[in-house]
């Protein structure tokens, strides 16, 4: 069975930089083919695509937030990193991460619960 | 970037209506199309890949249809635990989009 969850601190203050932890389970990031993104959905609004890595350490960024985020993996512990930079109200959202089922385009077959990050001071 | 635009945005109906959500893209995104319930509080779950393929544990009453800019996700019969969020997500080119969501409510 394949599970995300996602992990960090619910309140960061303006500039601070956030970092995100998605814990999995059920596949390795070893295997060929496997692929985390992390999304996120500000209150009211539409998801938003922040980032992908995959299992031969390829990274893809939103090309609006790029200078922002950093993702990495660590294999051994099963866990994909995010950190956002310069945190504003603005990225106040629920964050997600996702696995993109195997072998696909792009579609994603798993979802961690998300976790509520607000930005405020 | 593509856009993908839902309607409806809200969506009230009763138990056994047949119901019909539309995606629309800004751009031809071919059958690069998925389609996802989602509950207060749960992760997403994967209903609809590739425009219409039904994703495995799927009840068959949820079909997806369409290609190129339109698109649309329909479930047959409303059962009481459909009621949910629905969204799609475009994965034709990065950066992914997904839909604003359409809230099915109990009429």
């Amino acid at each position: 069975q394949v599970t995300l969850k996602e992990s960090g601190p619910a309140l960061v203050k303006p500039t601070q930089t956030l970092t995100l932890t998605c814990t999995f389970s059920g596949f390795s990031l070893n295997t060929g083919g496997m692929r985390v993104s992390w999304i996120r959905q500000p209150p009211g609004k539409a998801m938003e695509w922040l980032a992908r890595i995959d299992w031969d350490d390829d990274k893809v960024y939103s090309i609006s937030l790029k200078t922002r985020l950093t993702i990495s993996k660590d294999t051994s512990k099963n866990q994909v990193v995010l950190k956002m930079t310069n945190m504003d109200p603005a990225d106040t959202a629920t964050y997600y991460c996702a696995r993109i089922s195997t072998g696909s385009s792009g579609w994603y077959d798993n979802w961690g619960q998300g976790t509520l990050v607000t930005v405020s001071s | 970037d593509i856009q993908l635009t839902q309607s409806p945005s809200f969506l009230s109906a009763s138990v056994g209506d047949r119901i019909t959500i539309t995606c629309r893209a800004s751009q031809d995104i071919r059958d690069f199309l998925a389609w996802y319930q989602q509950k207060p509080g749960k992760a997403p779950n994967l209903l609809i890949y590739a425009a219409s393929a039904l994703q495995s544990g799927v009840p068959s009453r949820f079909s997806g249809s369409g290609s190129g800019t339109e698109f649309t996700l329909t479930i047959s019969s409303l059962q009481p635990e459909d009621f949910a969020i629905y969204f799609c997500q475009q994965f034709n080119g990065h950066p992914f989009a997904f839909g604003g969501g359409t809230k099915v409510e109990f009429k």
